[in-house]
């Protein structure tokens, strides 16, 4: 079975500070992506990366970057957290080619940012 | 992406068959059907997909029309712990990202 983790369930931060959030796959997927989920807003992709090193924006990047070091790791960096960012994110990640199209999805993390 | 209608909620009895409907009129020849679920705080699980075979696995059954206007998800016996938000997704072969509608809240009744 594909296992996508992610570092924390809930957090909790105060505006203005650096928050990480982690997320590691286990099936040598290509593609990983970071989503916020809002009510009545649904998933929104925040960036993806299709390879080591290399990074592409969503739809709202801002106040966001992304590191990947390693295939199986993405970060998602809130440079300083703002009281809009608190959500639900949920990481994914993604094989590449034919027959390798499914995301598969982390349990999430509920950040909270006072 | 083609856009998907799906009914705001549903209810079905423990141990029925739970039948959960998708229209996606304008769909194209190279969008995949996706069936993904999301029981509360939890993450999107992937059930299903298919392009236009009906297909089925150890969770679930879709059923897709001829003419690929619509689909079914079919949970044979459904149990308390289907209860959740199913989402119908149609998407691109090679597309990024996965676009949520509002999907269908599924409540399973003892």
């Amino acid at each position: 079975d594909v296992k996508v983790t992610q570092s924390s369930r809930y957090l909790v931060k105060r505006t203005g500070e650096k928050v990480f959030l982690e997320c590691v796959q286990d099936m040598d997927h290509e593609n990983m992506f970071w989503y916020r989920q809002d009510p009545g807003l649904g998933l929104r992709l925040i960036y993806f990366s299709y390879d080591v090193k290399m990074k592409e924006k969503g739809d709202i990047p801002e106040g966001y970057s992304v590191s990947r070091e390693k295939k199986e790791r993405f970060s998602l960096i809130l440079e300083s957290a703002s009281t809009n960012q608190t959500s639900m994110y949920l990481c994914a990640s993604r094989g590449g080619g034919d027959g390798q199209e499914t995301q598969y999805f982390g349990p999430g993390t509920r950040l909270l940012v006072l | 992406d083609a856009k998907t209608t799906q009914p705001t909620s549903m209810d079905c009895a423990e141990g029925r068959a739970a039948n959960l409907p998708c229209n996606h009129s304008t769909i194209s020849g190279n969008e995949y059907v996706y069936w993904y679920r999301q029981i509360h705080s939890q993450g999107p699980q992937y059930i299903i997909h298919g392009l236009k075979n009906n297909e089925t696995n150890e969770m679930a059954s879709l059923i897709i029309t001829e003419d690929r206007k619509s689909s079914t998800l079919i949970l044979p016996h459904a149990t308390l712990r289907d209860t959740a938000v199913y989402y119908c997704i149609v998407r691109v072969a090679g597309a990024q990202k996965l676009v949520f509608g509002q999907g269908t809240r599924l409540t399973i009744n003892p």
